[in-house]
């Protein structure tokens, strides 16, 4: 099945900080999903991408549709102590007409 | 992550009980994937539901564990005769097959089995 690939497995950055983070799959998507979970919270939606080569903001965050369709990219700008979570990339599989499949997600620790 | 209810939070049930987890998908949805997340590990999809009919299983285990959406009311996950392996966090999500509304996540189910 397919497999998405997260990286780093997690980060130690100081306040105001950017951020990089990336995942590849092993197959071509057709979409990438970026979701946030918060300690005992569920995952929610930050960016959705649906073009090859589209770059969308929302806010301090910035996601990429990588033009090769395995791999996408998420930056956060001037971290702030309230983006500290874990970041999960999702792609269409895994089940149902809009099922996904999840990374093992990227868990960010700000250090003030 | 608002709209999508899920009771309870949290869930203890001992080793052999039953555990029913409850899910009401947002207003407007007709669609309910149940997935569940393991301690440091990303959300594995269990089920794919519309009303009153179950879509894909495929991640689903075959015995204990089943799923239904009725016609009125809310999804539920049930898990016969618990065992410690089942505790994990259980998300439910909605979606409207929108191409522009992906899946929207409740807030989770917490089961622990001692």
């Amino acid at each position: 099945g397919q497999q998405l690939n997260q990286s780093p497995q997690s980060m130690f950055i100081q306040e105001g900080e950017d951020v990089s983070m990336n995942c590849t799959s092993s197959s071509i998507f057709n979409t990438w999903l970026w979701y946030k979970q918060d300690p005992g919270e569920g995952p929610v939606l930050l960016i959705a991408l649906y073009k090859a080569g589209e770059l969308t903001s929302n806010g301090r965050l910035t996601a990429q549709f990588g033009i090769t369709r395995k791999d996408s990219f998420l930056n956060i700008s001037a971290s702030i102590p309230s983006d500290v979570g874990i970041y999960f990339c999702a792609g269409p599989g895994g089940g149902g007409a809009d099922g996904l499949t999840f990374g093992k997600g990227t868990h960010l620790i700000i250090q003030p | 992550n608002a709209g999508v209810m899920q009771n309870p939070r949290h869930l203890v049930r001992r080793r052999g009980q039953e555990a029913r987890l409850r899910c009401s998908p947002m207003k407007g949805h007709s669609h309910v994937y149940w997935y569940r997340q393991l301690p440091e590990e990303g959300l594995k999809f269990m089920v794919y539901l519309q009303k009153e009919n179950i879509i894909d299983e495929s991640g689903m285990p075959k015995e204990r564990f089943s799923a239904e959406f009725p016609k009125e009311g809310p999804s539920i996950l049930r898990i016969q005769q618990v065992v410690r392996g089942d505790s994990a966090a259980y998300f439910c999500a909605s979606s409207s097959l929108d191409r522009d509304s992906p899946l929207h996540f409740g807030n989770g189910t917490r089961l622990t089995v001692t």
